[in-house]
């Protein structure tokens, strides 16, 4: 039990459309990263917010947008869906940016 | 560039002891996590080295050396259970911190 809870737990959408993720995190975590795992290969950082900002950034395109707000929650949205997006989105949070991130359950998207 | 190396996979007998390895070359070091993910799961925390040396937890130790760029999860006492895919990430500080993955090493335990 990490603490962190993402919905849905899994979604299909088809190219073009747009997708909002959400997670939810403990009460004083701070910090919160979200990550895509594409099928054999291990998560890619796309971005975190620290306080409700976005503090850091990966090789993700600007249609990789989030948002995180002052109740520990946060969201991941893609616009122009494409056909390699399909991935498990995982979301990690904690209290501070020392301490080691605990993952939530994952969305898995599935693009068709 | 962030660059992580562990094998691909490795088979082992319920009982036995497995180390898995770990290579890096990575800029702004600042700590090297193992987490356990079994198929169609999200990664779960195993430990956690920032300094040079072993860290035990029960039946799983890591154990790092920054100056070699090299860490290992050493599994004990194997069980079944603990067939799943290992990833090595570090954590890197370049202005802010974030976790960088190995592809992970899928760990394969038979009877």
């Amino acid at each position: 039990e990490t603490g962190v809870t993402q919905s849905p737990t899994h979604l299909i959408k088809t190219r073009g459309q747009q997708v909002t993720l959400r997670c939810s995190s403990q009460s004083g975590h701070n910090t919160v990263s979200w990550y895509q795992q594409a099928l054999g290969q291990g998560p890619q950082f796309i971005f975190q917010y620290y306080r409700e900002e976005e503090n850091g950034r990966g090789n993700f395109p600007p249609r990789f947008s989030g948002l995180q707000f002052p109740n520990y929650s946060s969201e991941l949205n893609v616009n122009a869906l494409e056909l390699d997006d399909s991935a498990l989105y995982l979301c990690a949070s904690s209290p501070d940016r020392a301490q080691p991130q605990h993952f939530g359950d994952g969305t898995r998207l599935s693009i068709l | 560039g962030q660059n992580i190396d562990q094998p691909t996979e490795m088979t082992a007998t319920e009982g036995a002891i497995v180390q898995i390895n770990c290579t890096y070359q990575t800029s702004g070091f600042n700590g090297l996590f193992w987490y356990q993910q079994h198929a169609g799961e999200a990664p779960t925390f195993l430990s956690y080295n920032v300094l040079d040396g072993l860290e035990e937890k029960g039946r799983f130790s890591s154990f790092l050396s920054r100056s070699k760029g090299y860490s290992y999860l050493l599994l004990k006492e194997l069980q079944m259970k603990d067939s799943a895919s290992y990833l090595c990430a570090v954590r890197v500080n370049t202005g802010f911190q974030k976790l960088v993955f190995g592809t992970g090493t899928r760990l394969l335990v038979s009877p």
